[in-house]
């Protein structure tokens, strides 16, 4: 099993609609939760971190199962500027600072 | 006013050549890393200095080196290019290099090693 897997998608929504993510990852010692966003040829930025109670910003939500060791990201209300890649991103397993990235699942939003 | 720089943002060079990548980062922050992202897409980190000390280097050929001049420069020479080296290459930076911190990226180089 991968360490950290997200669907690569894409999916395909019209403006407007509301669309979630999920992300799983293998190593339960796991301390920090991130989701990035990175547009066609640019650079990753982030999008939030995620907290274990759950945290929103926007027409963004991101929350995090520990007990099924996965995170999500949903959206509300889907703009076109919303189409790009999501990345999510899981750190500090074991006393690791080491970094994982999801392949990212690529979001289209359509007229 | 960039905060992390990279040069070059292209890199067009044949097999066997030596080719270095330079990054500089003018947030103040202690810890830069290294990444490579191929035509998957994945985002793989290579290394990580925290205040000019080597404290990430995962599974990489050898060819491959960085050098971190002071806490605010992170550069990575590569030797004898190779075919499978052609990726984006991401230098990023953040504060502490704590498992909580934000990751700031450069604007990536893009390798094409003919």
């Amino acid at each position: 099993r991968k360490e950290v897997e997200q669907d690569p998608g894409p999916f395909n929504v019209p403006e407007g609609a509301t669309v979630a993510f999920n992300c799983t990852y293998s190593n339960s010692a796991s301390q920090s939760f991130f989701w990035y966003r990175q547009d066609c040829r640019k650079e990753p930025k982030l999008l939030m971190s995620v907290y274990s109670s759950g945290n929103e910003d926007g027409r963004f939500t991101a929350q995090l199962n520990r007990a099924s060791q996965y995170i999500s990201l949903l959206i509300r209300d889907s703009k076109l500027s919303d189409s790009a890649t999501y990345l999510c991103v899981v750190n500090g397993a074991g006393g690791s600072y080491i970094p994982t990235f999801g392949r990212g699942t690529s979001l289209i939003v359509h007229p | 006013d960039t905060a992390v720089s990279q040069t070059p943002k292209y890199l067009v060079t044949q097999m066997g050549n030596d080719k270095s990548i330079k990054c500089e980062q003018n947030l103040g922050h202690d810890t830069m890393y290294w990444y490579k992202q191929d035509s998957k897409k994945f985002l793989k980190i290579m290394f990580s200095y925290n205040n000019k000390e080597l404290i990430i280097n995962e599974t990489v050929p050898n060819r491959f080196s960085p050098k971190s001049p002071d806490k605010a420069h992170l550069n990575l020479h590569i030797n004898s290019l190779e075919l499978g080296d052609s990726a984006v290459y991401f230098c990023a930076s953040s504060h502490s290099g704590d498992s909580s911190d934000t990751q700031y990226f450069g604007p990536g180089t893009r390798l094409t090693v003919l």
